[in-house]
C-alpha cells in the first residue's frame, strides 16, 4: 500500500485554541492535498500544496510541506466548534492517483 | 456548477445479488476513482481510471470491477456482494494537478 499516515488519529481541543495534524507519507509527490470530512458526508478539499512549495496559507488554515522528511502539516488556528471533523491529507502519486491516509479526527469542545 | 454524481445514495442488498453504484461527472476530467471508507481506515481506493478504457487496481480491488467506456462514468460494480462489502463509497474526479471533486457517497448494506 502507498497509505502513510496522518497523525494523531484523534485531538480534542478547546475553542480558540490551534489545531496541528500531520501527514507523513511514503512515494515522491506530485502534490499534497487536505481535505475536510464531516461525518459520514463527502469530502471538501481545503488546499493543494505542490511538491516545489514550502508552506501555504488560506485563511485560517495554514499548510507546510517537507519533501526530505515526506511530510505535510496542517494548523488550523483560533478554531471553532463548526472545525469538528475528519481531516485528511491525499498524495497525488504524479500519475493523479489520490492516494489517502486514515485522517485525524478532531473535536473542538465549545 | 462541477458535480460528481453519485447513485444510489443508499443501498440495502443481499449477499450475491449483482448490483452497480453509478458516478458521472460533468467537469471533463480525464481521473476517476472509486473508494471505500470503512471506521478507522480511512479511504482505501478500490478502483481508478486514467483516461477511457484505462482502468487500474487500486488497494482493494478485490470483488469489484470496473468499466470506462466514456469519459463522464465509471461505475463501480459488485457481481456477488458479501457482507465484508458493506461500507461507505465514494466516487472522485480529478484532473492534472488539482484538487479530487468527490460525489456525496453510496453507502451500501449487504445482509
Amino acid at each position: 500500500s502507498q497509505q502513510g499516515e496522518e497523525d494523531p488519529q484523534a485531538l480534542s481541543i478547546q475553542e480558540g485554541e490551534n489545531a496541528t495534524m500531520n501527514c507523513s507519507y511514503k512515494t515522491s509527490i506530485n502534490n499534497l492535498q487536505w481535505y475536510r470530512q464531516n461525518s459520514g458526508r463527502g469530502l471538501v478539499h481545503l488546499i493543494l500544496i505542490r511538491s516545489n512549495e514550502r508552506e501555504k496559507h488560506s485563511g485560517r488554515l495554514r499548510v507546510t510541506l517537507d519533501t526530505s522528511k515526506k511530510s505535510s502539516s496542517l494548523l488550523i488556528t483560533a478554531s471553532r466548534a463548526a472545525d469538528t471533523a475528519s481531516y485528511f491529507c491525499a498524495r497525488d502519486n504524479y500519475g493523479q492517483n489520490f492516494v489517502f491516509g486514515p485522517g485525524t479526527r478532531l473535536s473542538v469542545l465549545p | 456548477e462541477a458535480q460528481v454524481t453519485q447513485n444510489p445514495r443508499y443501498l440495502i442488498t443481499v449477499t450475491g445479488k449483482k448490483l452497480t453504484v453509478t458516478c458521472s461527472q460533468n467537469m471533463n476530467h480525464e481521473y476517476m476513482s472509486w473508494y471505500r471508507q470503512d471506521p478507522g481506515l480511512g479511504l482505501r481506493q478500490i478502483y481508478y481510471s486514467m483516461n477511457v478504457e484505462v482502468t487500474d487496481k487500486g488497494d482493494v480491488p478485490e470483488g469489484y470491477k470496473v468499466s470506462r467506456k466514456e469519459k463522464r462514468n465509471f461505475p463501480l460494480i459488485l457481481e456477488s456482494p458479501s457482507p465484508n462489502q458493506t461500507s461507505l463509497y465514494f466516487c472522485a474526479t480529478g484532473q492534472g494537478n488539482t484538487e479530487a471533486f468527490f460525489g456525496q457517497g453510496t453507502r451500501l448494506t449487504v445482509v
